[in-house]
């Protein structure tokens, strides 16, 4: 049973929309939520969230967490055609020693020009 | 600075032939980790590392072993290669658990097994 779950699997958009990627997750002892971002290659970190309701900003990107209702969500404004990516979420395990990350199956994102 | 780095990129092998990939880092961090990406998933944790000497079992440690003889190198063996271990394998390493959960990944290695 996963203990992360993103949706939508895949999402194809033109350049210039906004899209809003989810991820829940139901880890017994949450420390924190990562997003990355994979293109065919190794994942490449974008934020960590810890608190809830605080948003991270990364250029066009923004993420939040609500750690009430077991969610983030990841957004991406104006989307570009570099935007293209798998986009993985990772839920971090507390209880853990060394900081145990599950990983949801990731959302294909696909921006066309 | 390189950051992680694997070898080999690609490697196809025969059913129960044996293999080493190879995972270094350069940035000095304990904690090291091999992940396997099948298709459509998320990443698995195979093994992990807290220090040199000192490794343990993730989710999916059956047919993989680790040594970690020094900092850098975290090396995963294949003893007798399955299908089922067809995957991309990822190597990362993060500074520590509770001061940074950022793992650095490696670029992977894509194994086939027929």
């Amino acid at each position: 049973e996963d203990k992360v779950v993103q949706s939508p699997l895949s999402l194809v958009v033109h350049e210039g929309d906004t899209v809003t990627l989810n991820c829940s997750y139901e880890v017994t002892n949450f420390r924190s939520l990562l997003w990355y971002k994979q293109e065919k290659k190794a994942p490449t970190f974008l934020f960590m969230l810890t608190s809830s309701g605080i948003e991270k900003k990364s250029g066009r990107l923004s993420s939040i967490l609500d750690k009430k209702e077991l969610f983030s969500i990841l957004n991406i404004t104006a989307t570009q055609t570099g935007d293209s990516a798998v986009y993985l979420c990772a839920a971090v395990d507390r209880g853990s020693t060394l900081g145990r990350l599950y990983f949801g199956r990731g959302t294909q994102l696909t921006v066309w020009p | 600075n390189a950051g992680v780095t694997q070898t080999p990129k690609f490697r196809i092998l025969k059913i129960g032939q044996s293999m080493t990939l190879q995972c270094t880092q350069d940035m000095n961090h304990n904690y090291m980790y091999w992940y396997r990406q099948d298709p459509g998933m998320g990443l698995k944790l195979i093994y992990y590392s807290v220090g040199a000497g000192i490794t343990d079992k993730g989710e999916v440690p059956n047919g993989y072993n680790v040594s970690r003889s020094t900092t850098e190198d975290f090396p995963l063996r294949l003893e007798l290669a399955a299908p089922s271990q067809t995957s991309v394998y990822f190597c990362a390493s993060s500074s520590g658990p509770k001061i940074a959960y950022e793992q650095y990944f490696g670029p992977g290695t894509r194994l086939t097994v027929t």
